[in-house]
C-alpha cells in the first residue's frame, strides 16, 4: 500500500465551528507532515511529525492544531478560522524525517477547505 | 540555505512536442531534488528524483531529468506531450536538515492538439 489517505475531501466550516482533518498512511513511514496550498501556488509546510513528536511548527496560528495519535495517523484540529484559511491542506509522509536518500515525501490528494 | 527557482512560470507546448521545465537550485549541501505533478484539485505526486549516483534520472509518465552540478539544474523533459501531461509541475529541494521540501514555484503546463 503506497496510498496516503485525507478525510473529508472537501469541507466547509463557518469561522465559530470545530472541525478535524484526518490523513492516513500504512507505509510504515516514520515521518508526516501538514502544507497548505493556496491557489497558483506551491505547498507551505505547516508542521512536521517525526516518530510521533512534533518537530516542527512553522510558526502556524494557534487556531490549527496537530494530533499524532499513532504512527499510521495524523490530525489536523481547526478552530475558529478565518476566512482566509481556505485552501488546500495536504498531508504527506516520508520514511523518515532526515536526510537520507529514500526520503521522498508521498502525498495525499488534500482537503479542499473553505472557510465562511 | 537550499531553493529553487522554476524559470517559466507558464509553459505551452503542442502535443507531441518537446518538453521542457527549468529549475535552477541552490544548496549549501549536495542536494537532493524532486519534481511532482500536480493535476487539478489533487495531491502531489513524485515523478523522479535525484539524491546520489546517475545524474540522468528516469521518472513516471516518460518523463527525465538530468543533474548537472556546473549549472546547478535539473530540468525536466519529456520527449513528447500528450494531453494528458497538462498540470502543473513542482520543482522542489531537500532542506539540509531533511525535515522539509523547499518548493519552486511551479510551472503551469498547457498541451494542445
Amino acid at each position: 500500500d503506497t496510498e496516503v489517505t485525507q478525510t473529508p475531501k472537501h469541507l466547509v466550516m463557518g469561522m465559530t465551528n470545530k472541525k478535524s482533518l484526518k490523513c492516513e498512511q500504512h507505509m510504515g513511514h516514520r515521518a508526516m507532515y501538514w502544507y497548505k496550498q493556496k491557489a497558483k501556488k506551491p505547498p507551505e509546510l505547516m508542521f512536521v511529525y517525526s516518530y510521533e513528536k512534533l518537530s516542527i511548527n512553522e510558526s502556524v496560528p494557534s487556531r490549527f492544531s496537530p494530533e499524532c495519535p499513532n504512527s499510521s495517523l495524523l490530525n489536523l484540529h481547526l478552530h475558529a478560522l478565518q476566512p482566509e484559511d481556505s485552501a488546500l491542506y495536504l498531508c504527506a509522509s516520508s520514511q523518515e524525517g532526515r536526510r537520507s536518500s529514500y526520503n521522498e515525501q508521498f502525498f495525499g490528494p488534500g482537503t479542499r477547505l473553505t472557510v465562511l | 540555505a537550499q531553493s529553487v527557482t522554476q524559470l517559466g512560470s507558464h509553459v505551452s507546448v503542442s502535443e507531441g512536442a518537446l518538453v521542457l521545465l527549468r529549475c535552477n537550485y541552490s544548496s549549501s549541501v549536495p542536494p537532493y531534488l524532486f519534481w511532482y505533478v500536480q493535476y487539478p484539485n489533487q495531491g502531489l505526486q513524485l515523478l523522479l528524483k535525484y539524491t546520489t549516483g546517475a545524474t540522468l534520472v528516469k521518472g513516471i509518465n516518460g518523463f527525465e531529468a538530468e543533474f548537472k552540478k556546473s549549472e546547478t539544474s535539473f530540468h525536466l523533459t519529456k520527449p513528447s506531450a500528450h494531453m494528458s501531461d497538462a498540470a502543473e509541475y513542482f520543482c522542489a529541494v531537500l532542506n539540509q536538515a531533511g525535515t522539509a521540501l523547499i518548493f519552486g514555484k511551479g510551472t503551469t503546463l498547457s498541451v494542445s492538439s
